[in-house]
């Protein structure tokens, strides 16, 4: 299967500012990459699908102007939280979709903003 | 609206046997997959049914019926290291994925 790394694992940052968490495809040419979000206890909710040399498509009530995503290669995903809020504190993981079936996950990016 | 249901937590003992359920109601429908979650860490998949009926891989087993819109994961041999989070999850079509609310499996020594 694929193999998918997320980085940071982990970033706290004050309020006001913007962190970029990385997904990259180690082994495995990502057309299509994902995006969740999952608060604590609860489930993993997309938030958008990244599509290498064009525009992500975002779920329903997920602003595209605060959560920026940027898919410039096969093997590299980018999701960019701006002027980031304490709601915005949560576990951020990003997937693949490999030959077989059922998606790979990253290790996920638990962030807290202060 | 598409929803999946799952227990939200299921207690067993190791060396047992659980069976996690799960009904769905999607618009669309290709699959279901099983994904385990510890604390803290990523979703890890754990078996995929397309068709109807039984999947085995090792102490795991996952079960489909299209006609009744359910399915259901089975653990035997039930370890400590198996107390995780069970998400069940439908494939609804174009890349289009809707997971469940998740079942907290507790196994007691």
């Amino acid at each position: 299967g694929a193999v998918v790394s997320q980085h940071p694992s982990w970033v706290i940052c004050k309020s006001g500012t913007s962190v970029k968490i990385e997904c990259r495809s180690l082994d495995f040419q990502a057309t299509t990459m994902f995006w969740y979000r999952q608060f604590p206890k609860q489930s993993l909710m997309l938030m958008a699908t990244s599509n290498e040399g064009s525009k992500a498509t975002y779920e329903q009530g997920v602003e595209k102007d605060k959560f920026l995503i940027n898919h410039a290669s096969l093997t590299l995903s980018t999701l960019t939280v701006t002027s980031a809020h304490p709601e915005d504190s949560s576990f951020y993981i990003c997937s693949v979709t490999g030959a077989d079936y059922g998606y790979t996950f990253g290790s996920g990016t638990r962030l807290t903003v202060v | 609206g598409q929803s999946l249901e799952q227990p939200s937590e299921v207690t067993a003992v190791e060396g047992a046997i659980v069976q996690i359920n799960c009904t769905y109601q999607t618009s669309g429908f290709y699959g279901l997959s099983w994904y385990q979650q510890h604390d803290g860490g990523a979703p890890t998949f754990l078996s995929y049914n397309g068709l109807d009926g039984l999947e085995e891989t090792g102490r795991f087993s996952s079960f489909l019926s299209r006609s009744d819109s359910y399915g259901y994961l089975l653990l035997q041999e039930l370890q400590m290291k198996d107390s995780a989070s069970y998400f069940c999850a439908a494939d609804t079509g174009g890349f289009k994925t809707i997971f469940g609310a998740g079942t907290r499996l507790f196994v007691k020594a």
